[in-house]
């Protein structure tokens, strides 16, 4: 059972323009909700990460916005660059040390020039 | 911040024979690491949660004894994949949980190819 759900799978955006993921969640046990960006060949890096005490964090261009009733964040990448073209991928987990992340099923970004 | 060496970042192996991946935590003790698999265009999937001084926790469909996972030292856990096969070409990712809530840090992985 896929406990976070990611969209779009993939989307293009023109140099500019501001690129949003959405993700939801069924667990409500999760209090720890990073974004993670991976480039081909590459493992994934953390970009940005929220716990639910708060609605939205920001991190120069990428913000997370996180609705705790409706159970979904997302992510804003405003003044999106061809080099932010990259598969994005949130996730969730409890954050007691040792405990897993549960990974969206990813989007493929693609910033046109 | 937390750094995570995964070596070698590319191998191809004869298909019968093991391979050893490593993944190291150069600046920080990690007592909890976790293996992932990663296929084209997809996301990831954890194959083991690999703890230090005990055995790993193997996901449902992992095989244990294809995928031998060692954590002996609070830095350092290999992933060996015993007689491979081509069907285990794929891209293998470490990760492990930083100090102080820096969140989870991910080696580079590594593309195994099985020929």
């Amino acid at each position: 059972q896929q406990q976070v759900k990611q969209s779009p799978q993939s989307l293009i955006v023109q140099k500019g323009g501001i690129s949003i993921i959405n993700c939801a969640y069924e667990n409500t046990a999760f209090d720890y909700f990073p974004w993670y960006q991976q480039f081909p060949g590459k493992g994934p890096a953390l970009l940005i990460a929220i716990r639910p005490d708060v609605s939205e964090k920001k991190e120069g261009r990428f913000t997370i916005s996180f609705n705790k009733s409706a159970k979904q964040f997302s992510l804003h990448i405003m003044d999106s660059q061809p080099g932010d073209s990259a598969t994005y991928f949130c996730a969730a987990s409890m954050f007691d040390a040792g405990n897993m992340l549960t990974f969206g099923g990813g989007t493929r970004l693609m910033v046109k020039p | 911040g937390a750094v995570v060496s995964q070596h070698p970042s590319r191998v191809i192996c004869k298909s019968g024979t093991s391979v050893k991946i490593e993944c190291r935590s150069l600046d920080f003790q990690a007592t909890t690491m976790f293996w992932y698999r990663q296929f084209p265009k997809q996301s990831l999937m954890l194959m083991a949660t690999s703890n230090e001084g005990s055995k790993a926790t193997y996901e449902q469909g992992v095989e244990k004894d294809k995928f031998l996972i060692n954590h002996a030292s609070l830095t350092l856990s290999t992933l060996t994949v015993t007689s491979a096969h081509p069907e285990d070409s794929s891209f293998y990712i470490c990760s492990a949980e930083g100090q102080g809530g820096s969140g989870y840090t991910f080696g580079s992985g590594t593309r195994l190819t099985v020929v």
